[in-house]
C-alpha cells in the first residue's frame, strides 16, 4: 500500500495561514489524495481530496506537487476550532481491494495541529 | 439529516463478556468500516464490508466479529477473545469502489472500557 509521511505536530497562531505537508513518494497514478481531520473525542471528518490539480473548498485548499509525490493542506486563517489531528491518506477509488487493499482508508498518526490564541 | 450513528457513546463491560457496538447509516452507502483507535494513535481497520452479506477482515480482526444483514447496519461484537478491548471504536461508511467521490463519513465513536 502507498504510504504517507506527515510531521507529528505543528503550531500556528490564530488567524494566520497554516500549511500542513504530506509526503507520498510511492503514490500510484490512480491514487487520490484525501485529507481528514479529527477533533478531540470525535470521529474523523472529511476535509478535501484531489488527484492532480489544486483544489479549493469552503474548509481548505489542497496544493498538489507537479510530480504528485507531496501535497499541502492549506488552512487560510486558522481558528481555535481548527485544532485537531490532520490525516493525509491515499485512496484508489477504482480498486476493489483484496484483503485490505488500497481502496481502504489507511490512517497513520497524522499531524496534531495546535492553534495559539 | 443523513448521517452515521453509533451507539452507545460510552460503554462499560466486565472482562470476559461479549459486547456489541451498534452502527447505523442512512446515506445509502454500500461500504462500511470499523476502526479501533488507542490513545495517541491513528486508526486501525478491524473489518470492512463492501456489500450486504459480505465482509472482510482488516488489519486487527482477531477477537472481533461483524455481520452485515442490512445495508444500513454493521454491528461489531467485541468478544472475550480480544485481549485489550478498551479503546475508542469508530464506524464509517462510503460509496463502493468505482466512483470518484468516495469520501468516508464517520460516526462519533463508542468509547469502550472493560473493567
Amino acid at each position: 500500500d502507498a504510504k504517507t509521511t506527515q510531521p507529528n505536530s505543528m503550531e500556528s497562531n490564530e488567524e494566520e495561514p497554516v500549511h500542513l505537508p504530506c509526503n507520498h513518494s510511492t503514490i500510484s497514478g490512480t491514487d487520490y489524495i484525501h485529507w481528514y481531520r479529527q477533533l478531540p473525542s470525535q470521529g474523523p471528518e472529511y476535509v478535501i481530496h484531489g488527484l492532480t490539480s489544486n483544489v479549493n473548498n469552503r474548509m481548505a485548499s489542497l496544493a498538489i506537487a507537479e510530480d504528485r509525490k507531496s501535497s499541502t493542506l492549506i488552512l487560510h486563517r486558522a481558528t481555535l476550532r481548527d485544532a485537531a489531528v490532520y490525516y493525509c491518506i491515499l485512496r484508489d477509488p477504482f480498486s476493489e481491494g483484496s484483503g485490505a487493499g488500497s481502496y481502504q482508508l489507511t490512517f497513520g498518526k497524522g499531524t496534531k495541529l495546535s492553534v495559539i490564541p | 439529516d443523513g448521517g452515521i450513528t453509533q451507539s452507545p457513546k460510552y460503554l462499560f463491560r466486565k472482562e470476559g463478556q461479549n459486547v456489541t457496538l451498534s452502527c447505523e447509516q442512512n446515506l445509502n452507502h454500500d461500504a462500511m468500516y470499523w476502526y479501533r483507535q488507542d490513545p495517541g494513535q491513528g486508526l486501525r481497520l478491524i473489518y470492512y464490508s463492501q456489500i450486504v452479506n459480505d465482509f472482510q477482515k482488516g488489519d486487527i480482526a482477531e477477537g472481533y466479529s461483524v455481520s452485515r444483514e442490512k445495508k444500513e447496519s454493521f454491528p461489531l461484537t467485541v468478544t472475550s477473545a480480544q485481549k485489550n478491548p478498551t479503546a475508542f471504536y469508530l464506524c464509517a461508511s462510503s460509496l463502493r469502489p468505482g466512483t470518484v467521490n468516495t469520501e468516508a463519513f464517520f460516526g462519533q465513536g463508542t468509547r469502550l472500557t472493560v473493567v
